[in-house]
């Protein structure tokens, strides 16, 4: 049981270089989130899923794009990265109030460290 | 959801109980106390959460006013390990992402 895990965990991009983040989580969990976190922030939240096939933004959605195609995997494109897109990406993940079971903590990855220059 | 107010910084020495405060003066009767803590730029950690009635497990504790309109987060014999951010979030159980604020930085000093 591996939980959340990100790849890649380090990335350096040039300003314009497309890339796609992958998450992937093995507690069959209906929801994932992707937030960045900027030295001395904390997380903010950029797509979030509800489940397969959806997705929806949160509060810093500019410049990202997401998908959902496997409940298990919730991946985040840079289409054209920015210096303004350095941070650490995190990914998360955690059941519905229906199928929680009382359970509704997040599970995080330990993150993605992605510069460009 | 609700916003909440945390002092930015917080030192402890190490054994003894570390209390982190919340305001969360605005907080809805279906909002949840949820904490979690990130250690030194790892991925965020869940503690604890509640509604109304303090709750304990192996972690921590977490006391509620009445008024539900703060709490406290209680590492009852803190250790080094124990230094993080830790950060107190308001929201509906399950049904909502978790939006973090900038936390308390708790040093916990030998």
């Amino acid at each position: 049981n591996a939980g959340v895990t990100q790849t890649p965990k380090f990335r350096v991009l040039k300003t314009g270089q497309s890339m796609t983040l992958l998450c992937a989580q093995d507690m069959n969990h209906e929801y994932m989130y992707w937030y960045r976190q900027d030295p001395g922030m904390g997380l903010r939240l950029i797509h979030y899923s509800v489940g397969e096939g959806t997705t929806a933004k949160g509060e810093v959605p500019d410049g990202y794009n997401v998908s959902r195609l496997k409940k298990q995997n919730f991946l985040l494109g840079l289409e054209s990265a920015a210096p303004s897109q350095t941070s650490v990406y995190f990914c998360a993940s955690s059941y519905t109030l229906r199928d929680s079971h009382g359970n509704t903590e997040a599970f995080f990855g330990q993150g993605t460290r992605l510069t460009v220059v | 959801d609700a916003k909440t107010t945390q002092p930015p910084s917080m030192d402890c020495a190490e054994g003894r109980a570390a209390n982190l405060p919340c305001n969360h003066s605005t907080i809805s009767g279906n909002e949840y106390v949820y904490w979690y803590r990130q250690i030194h730029s790892q991925g965020p950690q869940y503690i604890i959460h509640g509604l109304k009635n303090n709750e304990t497990n192996e972690m921590a504790s977490l006391i509620i006013t009445e008024d539900r309109k703060s709490s406290t987060l209680i590492l009852p014999h803190a250790t080094l390990r124990d230094t993080a951010v830790y950060y107190c979030i308001v929201r509906v159980s399950g049904n909502t992402p978790l939006v973090f604020g900038k936390g308390t930085r708790l040093s916990v000093i030998a």
